[in-house]
């Protein structure tokens, strides 16, 4: 079993719509929960951080951890094209220890 | 805020060559940076965690004398590709973490990375 698995890809959705990414982790001592965006050829980026269970808003990002079940999710309202990217989960198990990552799930966001 | 620049981001060298990578947080001081390699269509692989002033500590499967890290100060972080191989070809980042801001202590930058291939 992967230690950061996400829902299959590819993703995608008219402009407009809500998109939503799932990611399930195996560790249950995990304490921080990120999401990141990754254009084809650039680095990850910050889009999100989660740190306890519930939802926690961001502008059209909303990440929502449930500890219990062992999941973590992103939805992107209002979903745009320069929304399309490679969204990537990352978990981690101590307040300073080392990202593990999700295969990530490709977004694409069609006019 | 918590800039990390990469240098150089895009090198292309000889098999057998040693390649090496800068890291450099700009606006901070990490006192840990992290070495992930990406090949196409695949997720970040942590390759290798960098402490300033002591040995980095490699991931299982990654050859510690082949990838040398040096965190010679708290905002510079290299990594030296030695022998380079066309397996070797990927896409190397690295991240930093700023332990002083308040708020998100154990958030990782990523830099810009940088593409390796070796012909």
């Amino acid at each position: 079993q992967k230690e950061v698995e996400q829902n299959s890809g590819p993703l995608s959705v008219p402009e407009g719509a809500i998109a939503s990414l799932n990611c399930t982790y195996s560790d249950r001592g995990s304490q921080s929960f990120f999401w990141y965006r990754q254009y084809s050829g650039k680095s990850p980026e910050l889009i999100m951080s989660i740190y306890s269970n519930g939802d926690k808003e961001d502008g059209r990002f909303t990440a929502q951890l449930n500890k219990a079940s062992q999941y973590v999710s992103l939805l992107i309202r209002d979903s745009q094209p320069s929304d399309s990217a490679t969204y990537l989960c990352a978990v981690r198990g101590t307040s300073y220890g080392k990202l593990t990552f999700g295969q990530g799930t490709i977004l694409t966001v069609h006019p | 805020g918590a800039v990390v620049s990469q240098h150089p981001s895009r090198v292309i060298c000889k098999s057998g060559t040693s390649v090496k990578i800068e890291c450099r947080s700009l606006d901070f001081q990490a006192t840990t940076m992290f070495w992930y390699r990406q090949f196409p269509k695949q997720s970040l692989m942590l390759m290798a965690t960098s402490n300033e002033g002591s040995k980095a500590t490699y991931e299982q499967g990654v050859e510690k004398d082949k990838f040398l890290i040096n965190h010679a100060s708290l905002t510079l972080s290299t990594l030296t590709v030695t022998s380079a191989h066309p397996e070797d070809s990927s896409f190397y980042i690295c991240s930093a973490r700023d332990p002083l801001q308040a708020q998100r202590p154990s958030e990782q930058y990523f830099g810009p990375g940088t593409r390796l291939t070796v012909t």
